[in-house]
């Protein structure tokens, strides 16, 4: 079984500073670990994803997420936010190997309030 | 390109009655998913279809069904709903079970009153 956890629910942050949006998981076995962003009255917009090779991915609007096995964490950062970042952001894993069916598990989810 | 379209955008429905939820997926994309994400919550897989087969079904009561039709789209259904089922049900598709990148549609916002 899988488990995702964000450890804040809300991050208020003033406009241009640097964030940092906590996500751990738990499985037994390989995962894939993603990030998706939900605007108001929106469905997930895929951020960024981890499936293999560097631990270190990018999305293009520069928020970058870092895979670390051995605290089974995958954080999310932007070294300067922007108020049209304001959203909800959820971590999500799915496993991989002959095991994947391509069901994502979900946190509950960090509101990224960014203030001018 | 047209996305993931999901009709309804909102819905209002009493206790115990019927419901209906529709998703069409992104052309050429064979696989479709069903999440319900309660109002502060992450969404909660209910089902996944591929080739108008279920391939995964999660835990949902059997008044959750669902099923997907020979050019991929797919409808959910929801009966003798219950006020906890007020949700955004969201649909999502790709390529294939195993292909990581999924695409979801704006979502359905049922209320049940």
């Amino acid at each position: 079984a899988q488990s995702v956890t964000q450890l804040d629910s809300q991050v208020p942050v003033f406009e241009e500073a640097p964030v940092e949006l906590r996500c751990n998981y738990s499985s037994s076995v390989s995962v894939y670990l993603f990030w998706y962003v939900q605007y108001p009255n929106q469905g997930l917009q895929l951020l960024l994803k981890y499936l293999s090779g560097s631990t270190l991915v990018e999305s293009i609007n520069g928020f970058e997420a870092e895979f670390n096995k051995s605290q089974t964490s995958f954080h999310l950062r932007k070294p300067s936010v922007h108020i049209s970042d304001t959203a909800e952001y959820f971590c999500a894993v799915t496993s991989h190997g002959s095991g994947n069916t391509g069901k994502l598990i979900f946190g509950q989810g960090t509101t990224l309030q960014v203030k001018p | 390109d047209a996305g993931v379209t999901q009709s309804p955008t909102h819905l209002i429905k009493t206790r115990g009655q019927q419901v209906t939820l529709r998703c069409s997926p992104i052309s050429g994309h064979k696989s479709v998913s069903w999440y319900q994400q309660v109002l502060g919550q992450g969404p909660q897989f209910i089902f996944q279809y591929y080739e108008k087969e279920e391939r995964g079904r999660g835990n949902f009561p059997d008044r959750f069904s669902a099923r997907q039709f020979p050019n991929y789209s797919s409808e959910l259904n929801v009966n003798a709903l219950l006020l906890g089922d007020s949700a955004l049900y969201l649909c999502a598709s790709s390529l294939s079970p195993s292909n990581t990148e999924a695409f979801f549609g704006q979502g359905t916002r049922l209320t049940v009153v």
